[in-house]
């Protein structure tokens, strides 16, 4: 079974640009979530999303951040315009449903953003 | 609100000793909780989880956790850990009832093996 894929695996901007990340979830998983790994910090969630409705968004910022799962497949993260705070890794993650004992979720690999 | 505290940041330790990372949780309402490794470059991995029954609990890599709910702790111990062992460890909880699967997490601790 192949894994969580998110591309690219390492992105460098200046401030100000924008910048999108990929994720392709594991095959027939329903959610997908993006949560953001700043150095020092855990992972702190930004969006779930349930096949492609919005289940939470509580903590995106939406003046610079937005995704969308257009097809409820494949999930795109974009940034514009990046701040020098936007540094960090970006982790998706999949599962079958949304259920708190998480017991099929999986993470992909990352995809880590340096804004200089 | 919930939170997660690690309480340690960074851990050393000789391979082969014993190692006990610490975990404190805050929440109002009734959570599972879970112990997360991450390996430099990689994703995390799910190593154990408590969700009901015997407070003991026994993971991959032969690591264990305990929880305590009168000290709300979800300490991480390995009696003899590997080089291979060194990583990040992320503690984490989740709401039972909640219907969203989100996870909250602690800050993690470094596990730094020294042979």
């Amino acid at each position: 079974e192949a894994g969580v894929a998110q591309s690219p695996r390492y992105k460098i901007i200046e401030k100000r640009q924008s910048v999108a990340f990929w994720c392709n979830p594991i095959s027939g998983h329903a959610t997908l979530y993006w949560y953001q790994q700043i150095l020092g910090q855990g992972p702190k969630l930004l969006i779930q999303f349930q096949n492609n409705g919005v289940v939470d968004d509580s903590q995106l910022p939406k003046d610079r951040f937005s995704a969308e799962r257009l097809k409820g497949v494949d999930s795109t993260l974009k940034i514009q315009p990046a701040k020098l705070e936007d540094s960090a890794v970006y982790l998706c993650a999949s599962s079958p449903w949304a259920e708190p004992t998480n017991e099929k979720l999986f993470f992909g690999s990352g995809t880590q953003l340096s804004v200089l | 609100a919930q939170s997660v505290t690690q309480l340690d940041s960074q851990v050393p330790v000789f391979e082969e000793a014993p190692v006990e990372l610490r975990c404190n949780y805050s929440s109002s309402v009734s959570v599972y909780l879970f112990w997360y490794v991450q390996y430099p470059n990689q994703g995390l991995q799910l190593l154990l989880k408590y969700l009901s029954g015997s407070t003991l609990v026994k993971g991959i890599n032969g690591f264990e956790a305990e929880f305590n709910k009168s000290q709300t702790s979800f300490h991480l111990r390995k009696p003899s850990v590997h080089i291979s062992d060194t990583a990040e460890y992320f503690c984490a909880v989740s709401l039972l009832s909640s219907n969203t699967g989100k996870l909250i997490f602690g800050q993690g601790t470094t596990l730094q093996v020294k042979p």
